[in-house]
């Protein structure tokens, strides 16, 4: 067990809706990062956030948006979802930002498009 | 820009054989690291082992050991005396530049049979 969790475990959404997905960053830890991962492929960075700030983004349109609390545990909002929203979406956290910090992943939060 | 290549979709063993999982990558930078994680059927990415590039040894973490080949810009993953429990997806993945998240290589799924 890592100590990172996400909620909710699995979720389901029509196009068009918003959703918001959390998580709980291991105890210690002040740096959260997204991933997207569709079926069969590797995890796609979405975004980053160190001591509250965004601290890096990667190819998402701006309806992903994010927020990292002072507590360090995080949110994820897509808006306008669409078909291709359809994923796993993994939370890491880790202690500092440097390459050599370790990120550590929750189990995810699988999200259903229809 | 960084970029990670695992060349074998599947690798099929048997029990308590060692069995090796690529990875190239290609990066300008004289300082990076590079990951290994397991991703079981269950979704959460696991952290297996780590390489820091100026580290003189190769990284071993139990069962698992990195074949670090700085010149050919290769991190292959051994794993020794396979393990039903091995069965899973393996990411290779690094950092795009210091003080960001990973990106990830495509993965390789490793099945293992008694």
């Amino acid at each position: 067990e890592t100590g990172v969790t996400q909620s909710p475990t699995h979720l389901i959404k029509t196009r068009g809706q918003q959703v918001t997905l959390r998580c709980s960053s291991q105890s210690g830890h002040n740096t959260v990062s997204w991933y997207q991962q569709a079926l069969g492929q590797g995890p796609q960075f979405i975004f980053q956030y160190y001591r509250e700030e965004e601290n890096g983004r990667g190819n998402f349109p701006p309806r992903f948006s994010g927020l990292q609390f002072p507590n360090y545990s995080s949110e994820l909002n897509v808006n306008a979802l669409e078909l291709d929203d359809s994923a796993l979406y993994l939370c890491a956290s880790s202690l500092g930002t440097g390459s050599g910090n370790i990120q550590y992943f929750g189990a995810g939060t699988r999200l259903s498009v229809l | 820009a960084q970029k990670i290549t695992q060349t074998q979709p599947g690798m099929f063993v048997q029990e308590k054989e060692a069995v090796t999982l690529d990875c190239t990558y290609d990066t300008s930078d004289q300082s990076y690291g590079l990951f290994w994680y397991k991703q079981p059927s269950s979704g959460e990415m696991i952290f297996l082992i780590y390489q820091g590039s100026y580290d003189e040894q190769n990284a071993t973490e139990g069962r698992y050991s990195l074949n670090f080949q700085k010149a050919r810009k290769s991190a292959n993953l051994v794993i020794s005396a396979s393990q039903l429990g091995d069965s899973a997806m393996y990411f290779c993945a690094m950092p795009p530049q210091a003080g960001t998240a990973l990106i990830f290589g495509k993965g390789t799924t490793l099945s293992v049979s008694s």
